[in-house]
């Protein structure tokens, strides 16, 4: 089965760093563009960063830019984000999704569960 | 940035009942349109991509259409398991951006 299974989640004070990493299975990693998206409580969802099949191009959400990376691991199947800077407002959970197509620019037809960031003192 | 706005932010409705969400763009996106469904607690499902392409294993009670910047989700004929928030996003340009969500409550 197909399937993306996110971690790394976690309380952090404001100001503070944490890696969010999601695993992916049964489909060929490297063809396909990858995104985090993520859900403040009670809010719609966010688009934050995508990065191609090849980790060769990104684009990032302007409220994350310059404080979050996004980037990949194609041998071990693994999707990271490096969250630094952190405020408040980046409590949410966060969840990685599939390309439908190999375009960067897509739907996203596979969805991990997510996993929770708080950021709080 | 491309703005989306869904209405209505929340509906009421009853099981059979034919269900119809708008999503606007605020410039043309062509047919660069998804729409998702998300209960609670779980991550969010692809329904429709290409404004009106049925995603597999969706229910053929689910439609989309439109063009440019009006857009409509329909649910011909609404199910106990369809009650839950939708989505549309546009994937014409970056940034990717959603819809508010239409919450489908029960009558």
């Amino acid at each position: 089965e197909v399937q993306l299974l996110e971690s790394g989640g976690g309380l952090v004070q404001p100001g503070g760093s944490l890696r969010l990493s999601c695993a992916a299975s049964e489909f060929t990693f490297s063809r396909y563009a990858m995104s985090w998206v993520r859900q403040a409580p009670g809010k719609g969802l966010e688009w934050v960063s995508v990065v191609t099949g090849s980790g060769g191009s990104t684009h990032y959400a302007d409220s994350v830019k310059g404080r979050f990376t996004i980037s990949r691991d194609n041998s071990k199947n693994t999707l990271y984000l490096q969250m630094n800077s952190l405020i408040a407002d980046d409590t949410a959970v966060y969840h990685c999704a599939k390309a439908l197509t190999p375009a960067s620019d897509d739907a996203f037809d596979i969805w991990g569960q997510g996993t929770k960031v708080t950021v709080s003192s | 940035d491309i703005q989306m706005t869904q209405s209505p932010s929340t509906l009421s409705a009853s099981v059979g009942d034919r269900v119809t969400i708008t999503c606007r763009a605020s410039q043309s996106i062509s047919s660069w349109l998804a729409w998702y469904q998300q209960k609670p607690g779980k991550a969010p499902k692809l329904l429709i991509h290409k404004a009106s392409s049925l995603e597999s294993g969706v229910p053929s009670r689910f439609s989309g259409s439109g063009s440019g910047t009006d857009f409509t989700l329909t649910i011909s004929s609404l199910q106990p398991d369809d009650f839950a928030t939708y989505f549309c996003q546009q994937y014409e340009s970056f940034p990717l951006t959603f819809g508010g969500g239409t919450k489908v409550e029960i009558k």
